[in-house]
């Protein structure tokens, strides 16, 4: 069964560059959601969308931001990068009911390094 | 707001040991989710189970068993007889249950899980 695609899954970046992560949902998922998870921590909520429109935010800086596609991939931007953004970035999809449960599925995470 | 709490950080066990894992939560929300997820040295986050608020039933899955308990606000993780493969960092985690728009998971800070042979 095909899972989240996420990419790059791996990136390097120096103090005040930007970078773009991109997601994948599960084909026929509606939602999407950003998680960040720093080193020994857990992972944090950044921001979901739901049919292609936010849906809910969380701790997402404001150098950050993210759209959801009309292919309901999505993106998240992230801009000014500092040292502190070196995370674990994980998006996860799920499907809203009556057709699914709601229950999210993770992709395998992109690690950002800022240099 | 919601919180949970998992107190135990570290845990090391021999294999075949049963081991607990605990998790407490806090939330003003009626009905909510409730979750483990276990996340290997590789990194990503894999889904164990989820429970709803209603239903207090307990459930094993193999080696595993997930204790909910309402009156104490606690969603205990035990693994029987474990093996090696089983050391990884396990997460509880929290929702609001949302009639709309999908819900954020509100994660634990995890226990990490060492399983020496």
């Amino acid at each position: 069964a095909a899972g989240v695609i996420q990419s790059p899954r791996h990136l390097i970046k120096e103090k005040r560059e930007t970078a773009t992560l991109k997601c994948y949902p599960i084909p026929r998922h509606d939602t999407v959601y950003w998680y960040q998870q720093g080193p020994g921590q857990d992972p944090q909520f950044l921001i979901s969308f739901y049919e292609k429109m936010q849906s809910d935010k969380g701790s997402i800086p404001d150098r950050f931001s993210a759209q959801q596609f009309s292919d309901y991939h999505s993106e998240l931007n992230m801009s000014s990068l500092e040292l502190g953004d070196s995370a674990l970035y994980f998006c996860a999809s799920s499907l809203a009911p009556p057709t699914g449960n709601w229950a999210q599925y993770f992709g395998p995470g992109t690690r950002l390094l800022v240099l | 707001a919601q919180k949970v709490t998992q107190a135990q950080t570290e845990i090391s066990v021999v294999e075949k040991e049963d081991v607990t894992l605990d998790c407490v939560y806090e939330t003003r929300d009626t009905t909510y989710y409730l979750f483990w997820y276990k996340q290997p040295p590789s990194g990503e986050l894999v889904f164990l189970i989820r429970r709803n608020s209603f239903d207090e039933q307990n459930e094993i899955s193999g080696r595993y068993s997930w204790n909910f308990q309402k009156s104490t606000s606690s969603f205990n993780f035990t693994i029987t007889a474990s093996q090696v493969v089983d050391s990884a960092v396990y997460f509880c985690a929290l929702s609001a249950i949302k009639t709309n728009s999908g819900y954020a998971l509100n994660f634990g800070k995890g226990t990490s899980l060492l399983v020496t042979p």
